[in-house]
């Protein structure tokens, strides 16, 4: 079945600098892949998604690559800020398979 | 509307009680899901309901019962729950395979 690493587990970055997940899946046939941000306590949020037609995304600060040869796709963070400290999740679908997640921490 | 509601936010039972989780959206999305979070682990999915009918069980044990009565509305029934059942239970809800939006969670406590 679908399996999805991501990497790192942890990830601290210096306030300012960018941070960059990656993730691959098996799947040829996957074509959705969505991020989701969660802070403690509280419920994954959408924050970027990409489609397999589609090379990259890009949202402000954030923004997602889709390599499909090589099946994999990375979350790119610029500028951090310490908001942006949570676990980040990704996945692929159609029905969601989830990445192990990675705990970002903004150093002050 | 924009979300998907939850209730209740925590609950705590018995081993041997039965209660009922709720979950809402009003997005017009056809597509319902159970997921079940445990700490620093990704939220590993229990059903999945399209058009009102369980299309995924993802090999959930049956003290888990799933019931969707309407396009907006879907429960999980809980019964003879074990303490390893403790955890943050996740609806979502989605156009069919399409983004899926969560609610905010029941944190469960089975003592």
């Amino acid at each position: 079945g679908e399996n999805v690493e991501q990497h790192p587990s942890t990830l601290s970055v210096q306030e300012g600098d960018s941070a960059v997940i990656k993730c691959t899946y098996s799947d040829s046939a996957s074509n959705y892949f969505p991020w989701y941000k969660q802070e403690l306590g509280k419920r994954p949020q959408l924050i970027i998604d990409i489609r397999s037609n589609v090379g990259e995304k890009k949202d402000q600060r954030i923004a997602v690559t889709l390599n499909k040869t090589a099946k994999h796709f990375s979350l790119h963070i610029t500028e951090t800020q310490p908001e942006d400290s949570a676990v980040y999740f990704c996945a692929a679908s159609p029905v969601l398979i989830w990445g192990a997640g990675t705990k970002l921490i903004i150093k002050p | 509307d924009t979300e998907v509601t939850q209730t209740p936010k925590h609950l705590v039972m018995g081993m041997t009680n039965k209660k009922s989780l709720k979950c809402e959206q009003h997005m017009g999305h056809r597509a319902m899901y159970w997921y079940k979070q445990k700490a620093k682990k990704p939220p590993e999915l229990m059903f999945v309901y399209s058009y009102e009918k369980l299309s995924i069980n993802e090999s959930v044990p049956s003290r888990f019962s799933p019931e969707c009565p309407n396009s907006s509305l879907l429960n999980l029934h809980l019964h003879a729950l074990q303490p390893e059942d403790s955890a943050l239970y996740l609806c979502a809800s989605s156009k069919v395979a399409d983004t899926q939006y969560f609610g905010p969670g029941t944190r469960l406590t089975v003592l």
